[in-house]
């Protein structure tokens, strides 16, 4: 089944800086969407980018989709040490109900 | 208002007892999800019912079994226990419309983290 990559796996950087991470996709999608998950928690909705979409901002949040290379990218400016958390990218592919998951990107951010 | 609740938290069991995770969302969703996260953080779908309806069965062994009594609820069994079951399940819900094929974002509950010994 059609599984996002995120890359890096992890990223540690200071405060203000700005997050780069990219997701890596097989096959066409319907949508792609980020989501961020604090230690112990459950994952939180940060955007949804459907697949005629190339850019969408929420924030300090910012999500680029390029279907021709089957893929996508989230960066956060200005990072903040509440930042820090995994960042996943789920998809799901045309004709298939199944969303799926990456592994995520672990961001670190250093006060 | 907690929109997606799962009951226990945590749950420590031996090998091959049968325990049951439970999950509620009000959120008026008519999509609901079981994940399932491994150690190194890989989240994989399990199950998905659209108005009590089974609608995704991933590739899960059959001790373990889905139970929507309305679509409210999904709630997931597990029977004879083993170690590789160790992790943290998380049920979502979302409010697609499976028939339209658009798929919205999906509201994910805390998590039960499973520990068998």
């Amino acid at each position: 089944s059609q599984q996002g990559e995120e890359d890096p796996q992890a990223l540690s950087i200071q405060e203000g800086e700005n997050a780069t991470m990219n997701c890596s996709y097989k096959t066409s999608i319907n949508n792609l969407q980020w989501y961020r998950q604090n230690s112990g928690r459950g994952l939180v909705h940060l955007i949804l980018i459907r697949s005629n979409e190339r850019e969408k901002h929420s924030g300090r949040l910012r999500v680029t989709l390029d279907t021709s290379k089957k893929s996508s990218s989230l960066l956060i400016t200005a990072s903040r040490a509440a930042d820090t958390a995994s960042y996943f990218c789920a998809t799901d592919a045309w004709g298939s109900y199944i969303p799926t998951f990456g592994r995520g990107t672990s961001l670190i951010v250093h006060p | 208002d907690t929109a997606v609740s799962q009951t226990p938290k945590y749950l420590v069991t031996q090998m091959g007892n049968d325990k049951s995770i439970k999950c509620e969302q009000n959120l008026g969703h008519d999509t609901m999800y079981w994940y399932k996260q491994d150690s190194k953080k890989f989240l994989k779908i399990m199950f998905s019912y659209n108005n009590k309806e089974l609608i995704i069965n991933e590739t899960v062994p059959n001790r373990f079994s889905p139970k929507s009594p309305d679509k409210a609820h999904l709630n997931l069994h597990i029977n004879s226990l083993e170690l590789g079951d160790s992790a943290v399940y998380f049920c979502a819900s979302s409010q697609d419309n499976i028939y339209r094929r658009t798929y919205n974002e999906q509201f994910f509950g805390p998590g039960t983290r499973l520990t068998v010994l």
